[in-house]
This record gives C-alpha cells, structure tokens and sequence, in this order.
C-alpha cells in the first residue's frame, strides 16, 4: 500500500515568509510525528498527534511553530516568519493503533531559508 | 548528556565485512528498541524492532539489546555496498509515544 507522503520536497523560501509543509500519513495510521533533521543531527521531535486527542506540542521549538490535523488524517505543519536557522529536512511519520514505536516516515521536505 | 548516544562515524569497511553499530542509553524506563536505516535524501526506514532484552536476527542483521548496561547494537553480517546508509537507534516507553533517537552512524561499504 502507499507509505507516508509529504510536499513539497523542496521549499526555497526567504526570511520573514510563512511556509506550510503537508503529510499525509498512511490510511489507518492513528499516531502522526514531525520531526525535524538537520545537517549531521539526529531527529528532533516536534510534535505528535493521537486519534482525537490534544495532540503534544511540548518540542516545537517557538511560537512560530503550529501544526494542525484535520480529520485525523492530513497534517500540516506551519512555520511562521522563517529565519535561516529553520532550514532543515521535516520528516512526518505515522504509526498504527498500539504500535507507537514503530513508526513509518515520510520522505521529507527540505526547508532552505534563504 | 543526551538520552541515547550514537557515534556519528563515518564508518566504512570493505564489502564482506561484519559491521557492529551501537548506541547507549540513560533512561532505564525504555523497553522498545529501534533501528533505522536512512539513505540519502530519503526518509529513514524501520529495519529492526525489539522489545525488552535479548536479540533478534533478520537475514543479514542482528539487533542486541543489553538493558543491564543500557547499550543496544546492530550487526550486519556480510556487508554490501547497498547497506550504505545511516543507521539511526531509537528507543521508546511502554505506553509512551516518544521515541528518542540517536544522531546516527554514517556506514560506507567498499566494493
């Protein structure tokens, strides 16, 4: 079946723009993860939604930050006001009902703040 | 000190060889063991899976888990050029979501 899917995946933007960064997770995945990679980092966790729940922001990084998921599907993950220490690759996973762990990633998105 | 520790590498060895990755960990409260292979500019991929102590064998790989010493290892017998990648570790909680992942171990395997 289709794995995870993200777009864009590539995102050239200038200082100061919004830019919005899209998951779909696979069907049936009730869990959904972004995470954010950069250059010779590991991943870091930044936020994690489950069913209906509130969903755990506790790793985003500032304000600017904010991700929603609509229908307990599609996620979209916001960044607003881009500086260049944003630039990264944001990887969303999902996960099946009672299997947190194991989680199954997108390809990503390469975020470049110019 | 970070919750799982991963030596970055680069690692390269000749096709053929046994490779040994590893990782530590802090939070004796992890009992769910990952390792994930990410090739360039993709997503990474679940390779192994394991729960509490012991091992697990899949093909060519083999996941350790010593929970006594908080050290978690990955062994690829017979390597090939295709294992090329980098390997990350994770570890999560019983009943938790989170899954703290280590920087990762970049492996090159010579032809």
């Amino acid at each position: 079946g289709a794995g995870v899917s993200q777009s864009p995946s590539n995102k050239v933007t200038e200082k100061g723009k919004d830019v919005e960064l899209r998951c779909d997770p696979i069907s049936g995945h009730t869990a959904l993860y972004w995470y954010r990679q950069s250059l010779g980092q590991g991943l870091e966790f930044l936020i994690y939604f489950q069913g209906n729940s509130a969903p755990d922001k506790s790793g985003l990084p500032s304000d600017r930050f904010s991700a929603e998921r609509t229908g307990g599907s599609v996620s979209t993950l916001t960044i607003q006001r881009t500086q260049q220490e944003d630039s990264a690759v944001y990887l969303c996973a999902s996960s099946p009902p009672g299997l947190a762990s194991e989680q199954f990633f997108g390809p990503g998105t390469r975020l470049t703040v110019l | 000190q970070k919750e799982v520790e991963q030596d970055p590498g680069p690692l390269s060895v000749p096709e053929g060889a046994i490779v040994s990755l590893n990782c530590t960990y802090s939070n004796s409260a992890f009992q769910y063991f990952m390792w994930y292979r990410q090739y360039s500019r993709k997503g990474p991929e679940l390779l192994m899976y394991t729960y509490s102590s012991g091992n697990k064998e899949d093909g060519r790989f083999t996941a350790q888990v010593d929970k006594s010493s908080k050290y978690i290892s990955l062994f690829i017998r017979d390597s090939q050029p295709s294992d090329s990648a980098t390997y990350l570790c994770a570890c999560g909680n019983t009943g938790g979501f989170k899954t703290i992942f280590g920087a990762g171990t970049r492996l090159f395997v010579k032809a």
